[in-house]
């Protein structure tokens, strides 16, 4: 199986801040990587797909890139609605496997 | 409106089944793969099984593989999860998840419902 880490597990920044997220996959995974929002007590939300790819109707402030095995998600300017935790996920093989998560919250 | 809405969830002691359902609106689901998510109380989230358009293909977790079964009725446009012999690891919110979680991502999620084993 393919073991998904990230880093931060948290962190705390303020609205215009540029937060930075990374994603690392146990092996080289090409650009089979996707990255969900979820707010507290709702579903998960796609933000990335294949790495680099916004989901239609995501903010233009959000970005992703990498290949192989490292991988990040970048909000240019962060936004009051954007506290919320950060999920990286593997497409490359079942089972499909998340990371752990990244809490980020009001500084 | 596109829409993933489950039922079924709620308390069972531990050892038992339920069978989670997953109807969807304004799209055809026999045109998609389709899975499970689930999520632990405070914890991330772990893929719970997929199944192929055609219901031909379906994979599931290990810690569920005997116990899980997916399945869909193209027909009735559902989804569903067996679960037999629940137990207390297997408390979570349970989300219907339109896609295989493969290269384009999955972007459409049900609101979720919950599933507790407890005695």
């Amino acid at each position: 199986d393919i073991q998904m880490t990230q880093s931060p597990s948290s962190l705390s920044a303020s609205v215009g801040d540029r937060v930075t997220i990374t994603c690392r996959a146990s092996q080289n995974i090409g650009s089979a990587l996707n990255w969900y929002q979820q707010k507290s007590g709702k579903a998960p939300h796609l933000l990335i797909y294949g790495a680099s790819n916004v989901e239609s109707g995501v903010p233009s402030r959000f970005s992703g890139s990498g290949s192989g095995a490292d991988f990040t998600l970048t909000i240019s300017s962060l936004q009051p609605e954007d506290f919320a935790t950060y999920y990286c996920q593997q497409s490359n093989s079942f089972p499909r496997t998340f990371g752990p998560g990244t809490k980020v919250d009001i500084k | 409106e596109l829409q993933l809405v489950e039922s079924g969830g709620g308390l069972v002691q531990p050892g038992g089944s339920l069978r989670l359902a997953c109807e969807a609106s304004g799209f055809p689901l026999s045109s998609y793969w389709m899975s499970w998510v689930r999520q632990a109380p405070g914890k991330g989230l772990e893929w719970v099984a997929s199944i192929k358009q055609d219901g031909s293909e379906t994979d599931h977790v290990d810690s569920v593989k005997g116990r899980f079964t997916i399945s869909r009725d193209n027909a009735k446009n559902s989804l569903h999860l067996q679960m037999k012999s629940l137990r207390a690891e297997d408390t979570a919110v349970y989300y219907c998840v339109r896609g295989s979680l493969g290269l384009i991502g999955a972007d459409l999620w049900g609101q979720g419902t919950l599933v507790a084993v407890s005695s």
